[in-house]
């Protein structure tokens, strides 16, 4: 079936270390989002690619970069993180850049700092 | 940033019975969608009402949306303790191209 896959489930990191998570799509979607979900709330769009191009939003930190080498992956680095970052990371993608499209997630990377 | 908010916050009903809950929105919007989150697991799209819409259907659930109070509804009706989860409005705004805001979510519980 195709989907969205995000590898690890559970990282656990020791604060100020850097860490990646990442995200592969099967569905050859030409966009791919990344959010930060903190317990009990609503996602937050931290950024997105549309195939190559990167955009980011006004109030993502600096910490956090992506990368997307290819149609199918992609990649959240967070170069030192704090211990407000601990969260659930979600990775999106949508066929196309178009207002009716819907997302579908992946399953998400708990993230852990120690 | 939020766009809305959802009420209630959590809402815990027996299996069978209908679930409703609510989303408003601040600004002007070109759709609404609606998301479910089981614990623990990503978002799952449920149906998405235009803004030229007024209601919708699939299956279970009826979706309502209000553009002059800026609100939509959910109505899962005959509700299952497998409809246990979170769930999530978004809206897509008139003046962004088509990013999702979501709303703060309402935490349904359904008791077998």
């Amino acid at each position: 079936d195709a989907m969205v896959i995000q590898n690890p489930r559970y990282q656990v990191t020791q604060f100020g270390k850097p860490v990646t998570l990442s995200c592969s799509q099967t569905l050859n979607h030409n966009v791919m989002y990344w959010y930060q979900q903190k317990s009990s709330q609503a996602p937050k769009l931290l950024f997105h690619y549309y195939d190559k191009d990167f955009n980011n939003e006004a109030d993502t930190p600096d910490n956090f970069q992506s990368r997307r080498p290819n149609t199918s992956f992609c990649f959240l680095d967070i170069r030192s993180p704090g211990l407000g970052d601990a969260a659930m990371y979600l990775c999106a993608t949508s066929r196309v850049a178009q207002r009716d499209q819907p997302q579908h997630f992946g399953d998400g990377t708990r993230l852990s700092i120690l | 940033s939020q766009q809305g908010e959802e009420d209630p916050q959590a809402l815990s009903i027996q299996e069978g019975e209908n679930a409703t809950m609510n989303c408003s929105y601040k600004t002007s919007i070109n759709n609404l969608q609606w998301y479910r989150q089981n614990s623990g697991r990503g978002l799952v799209h449920l149906i998405l009402i235009r803004s030229n819409e007024r209601e919708k259907h699939s299956g279970r659930l009826r979706v309502t949306l209000d553009t002059s109070k800026k609100s939509s509804s959910l109505l899962i009706t005959a509700s299952r303790a497998a409809d246990t989860a979170s769930y999530f409005c978004a809206t897509v705004q008139m003046d962004s191209s088509y990013k999702l805001i979501f709303g703060s979510g309402t935490r349904l519980l359904v008791r077998p």
